[in-house]
């Protein structure tokens, strides 16, 4: 069955510490990964993407994700957040084909001044 | 180049009305997804479709509700005869044909149901 969990509902992190948000998938097939954002009563936004290649992959605003096979584990890493950053994140899982993309339940953001 | 457009942004339903939200893709895109966010929760998939198709609707509840996207004009998201527990935020998607790389969201429409 296709999954994808987040096991941190909620983090609070101080300005300008870095930060790491858990996304565990369980797919069939090779999967594409997503990391979306999405601020308060807006829809989601792209942060990143993995399809193939190098499994560090570079994102938007800072953002990084690694993708790790052996664990199933496709993380969102940030070296030092900014006020901004808060908001809810979501990492998603599809197939390689045009298909549905299924999200996890999120795990939202809060900073610490 | 306007994104993806959801109206209405706030929809209010007594029990039993009907609700329609609507989704215009953005310029050049064939796919249509439809989430639905309740409070609390991650974005639930309900349907996917492309141009006067279904391709895959396996997160619809079996009654009350339907989608469509016709030739021409938006995707349509119905819901019959709501209930309380259908008070939930609901997003559209869309995508370029032939791929799912990348999804652009619409706002959303937040139906509420008294």
């Amino acid at each position: 069955a296709q999954s994808v969990t987040q096991p941190d509902i909620h983090i609070t992190v101080s300005e300008g510490a870095s930060l790491e948000l858990r996304c565990n998938y369980s797919y069939g097939a090779t999967p594409y990964l997503f990391w979306y954002v999405q601020s308060p009563g807006q829809g989601l936004q792209l942060l990143l993407k993995y399809f193939s290649g190098d499994t560090l992959v570079q994102g938007i605003k800072g953002f990084e994700a690694e993708f790790k096979r052996s664990q199933s584990s496709f993380n969102l890493r940030k070296p030092s957040v900014h006020w901004s950053d808060a908001a809810e994140y979501f990492c998603a899982v599809g197939a390689r084909s045009a298909s549905k993309i299924i999200f996890g339940s999120g795990t939202r953001l809060s900073i610490r001044p | 180049n306007a994104g993806v457009m959801q109206n209405p942004r706030h929809l209010v339903r007594r029990r039993g009305q009907e609700a329609r939200l609507r989704c215009s893709p953005m310029k050049g895109h064939s796919h249509v997804y439809w989430y639905r966010q309740l409070p609390e929760e991650g974005l639930k998939f309900m349907v996917y479709l492309q141009k006067e198709n279904i391709i895959d609707e396996s997160g619809m509840p079996k009654e009350r509700f339907s989608a469509e996207f016709p030739k021409e004009g938006p995707s349509i998201l119905r819901i019959q005869q709501v209930v309380r527990g259908d008070s939930a935020a609901y997003f559209c998607a869309s995508s370029p044909p032939s791929t799912n790389e990348k999804l652009f969201f619409g706002s959303g429409t937040q139906l509420s149901v008294l």
